[in-house]
């Protein structure tokens, strides 16, 4: 089994700021990516930025980054310079192979909130 | 072109009624995906298909009924829903099922309202 844990249900961040938004995870599998979408209120899934389970750099992505610790199991992102429309909701979530093979498993959201 | 098109984007029916979700993408992606959504909290997976084969239902109950008449379009039929039932269905889709690094692309949704 795969679980995603994001401890987060809610966070504020100023406008311009950069802010951290966590994600932990496990599985049973060798290889795995970990994702990030961003759900907006009007509901559609935005893919943001993939790390996969072999890669040795961190990915990024424009303003996204994810700060990927293996031995720690934690996949945060990473979004700097705030703006007012990165309010929404934020899942990180992972799919794996072998046993897990097809199947994406979702944390359970962080809601982020821009203020200005 | 890299978007998933979903009608309708509101539904209002009934438990006696039948209707259907459709889903449709253009961008060669051979798994195609239904989510349940509830408010606030994550998609739940309903069915996956690869190469317009059912690969994975998530014990659904059969009042949801999915079908892939081709590589590009995917339907889920509804019938005798029950109020439960209303959240927002999404659909996705990805290069391959199997692989761990093809991010889903999701459509927009549709919001149901089971009266």
């Amino acid at each position: 089994a795969q679980k995603i844990t994001q401890t987060q249900p809610g966070m504020f961040v100023q406008e311009k700021e950069a802010v951290t938004l966590d994600c932990t995870y496990d599985t049973s599998d060798p290889s795995y990516g970990l994702f990030w979408y961003k759900q907006p209120s009007s509901g559609e899934m935005i893919f943001l930025i993939y790390q996969g389970s072999y890669d040795q750099q961190n990915a990024t992505e424009g303003r996204y980054s994810l700060n990927f610790q293996k031995a720690r199991k934690s996949a945060n992102l990473v979004i700097s310079a705030s703006q007012l429309g990165d309010s929404a909701m934020y899942f990180c979530a992972m799919r794996g192979t072998n046993t897990n093979a097809g199947k994406s498993t979702f944390g359970d959201g962080t809601t982020l909130t821009v203020k200005p | 072109d890299t978007e998933v098109t979903q009608t309708p984007k509101h539904l209002v029916m009934g438990m006696t009624n039948k209707k259907s979700l459709k889903c449709e993408q253009h961008m060669g992606h051979r798994a195609m995906y239904w989510y349940k959504q509830k408010a606030k909290k994550p998609p739940e997976l309903m069915f996956v298909y690869s190469y317009e084969k059912l690969s994975i239902n998530e014990s659904v109950p059969s009042r949801f009924s999915p079908e892939c008449p081709n590589s590009s379009l995917l339907n889920l039929h509804l019938h005798a829903l029950q109020p439960e039932d209303s959240a927002l269905y999404l659909c996705a889709s990805a290069a391959s099922w199997g692989s761990s690094y093809n991010e889903q692309f999701f459509g927009p949704g549709t919001r149901l309202t089971v009266l």
